[in-house]
């Protein structure tokens, strides 16, 4: 069974960091992409970065570049968000997906929880 | 970045009924590879997303066959052919053949009339 767990929200202050990490099992990490993506209270799914199987390409979008790293360990299965400068409107759960392999697999067949990161003073 | 633009926001629809959502995208998602990379995700209430539809309309394993997706080019559509009452939440379109970024439509909210 696919399992994506993520951890490391809570609150922190306007220009403050804060490092989520997701633990995964159930399917060979090394072989897929994986992707955070952020849902802000009450609104829609915004995909936030990916990273390569091999952590050799990385991708964000434009309102974290930056501010915001993505990594991998495939030796754990884990994947990890390094949030820098956080600012207010960057508060949302955070969710860890799984994304496809960049040859036949599309993404995000698998979702974690989620974990809730609140940017306020 | 291309814009994907989701009608209605909100669908109030009748157990039993059909409910049908439409979503459209700023630029055409034919691939060069030819496949067109559109999916569609049910998100029910306090829940993770779920992936519902994958390239347009093939469904994910254990998805009710009651959900079809349609579409081509800029023009896409998710029906439920007889909403059930676990069908209430949102669902978002997707696309990912132009990429980074992956973009979602802004979500349309099913309820039960």
């Amino acid at each position: 069974e696919v399992q994506l767990v993520e951890s490391g929200g809570g609150l922190v202050q306007p220009g403050g960091s804060l490092r989520l990490s997701c633990a995964a099992s159930g399917f060979t990490f090394s072989n897929y992409w994986m992707s955070w993506v952020r849902q802000a209270p009450g609104k829609g799914l915004e995909w936030v970065a990916n990273i390569k199987q091999d952590g050799s390409e990385k991708y964000y979008v434009d309102s974290v570049k930056g501010r915001f790293t993505i990594s991998r360990d495939n030796a754990k299965n884990s994947l990890f968000l390094q949030m820098n400068s956080l600012r207010a409107e960057d508060t949302a759960v955070y969710y860890c997906a799984k994304d496809g392999d960049g040859y036949i697999q599309p993404p995000f067949d698998y979702w974690g929880q989620g974990t809730l990161v609140t940017v306020s003073s | 970045d291309v814009v994907m633009t989701q009608s209605p926001l909100s669908l109030p629809v009748t157990l039993g009924q059909p409910a049908s959502i439409s979503c459209r995208s700023s630029h055409s998602l034919v691939s060069s590879d030819g496949n067109t990379y559109l999916n569609w995700f049910q998100q029910r209430p306090g829940q993770s997303p779920r992936r519902l539809i994958y390239k347009v309309s093939n469904r994910d394993s254990g998805v009710p066959d009651r959900f079809s997706g349609s579409g081509s080019g800029t023009d896409f559509t998710l029906k439920i052919s007889r909403v059930e009452a676990e069908d209430v939440g949102v669902y978002y379109c997707m696309q990912h053949t132009h990429w980074p970024p992956y973009t979602f439509g802004q979500g349309t909210k099913l309820e039960i009339k």
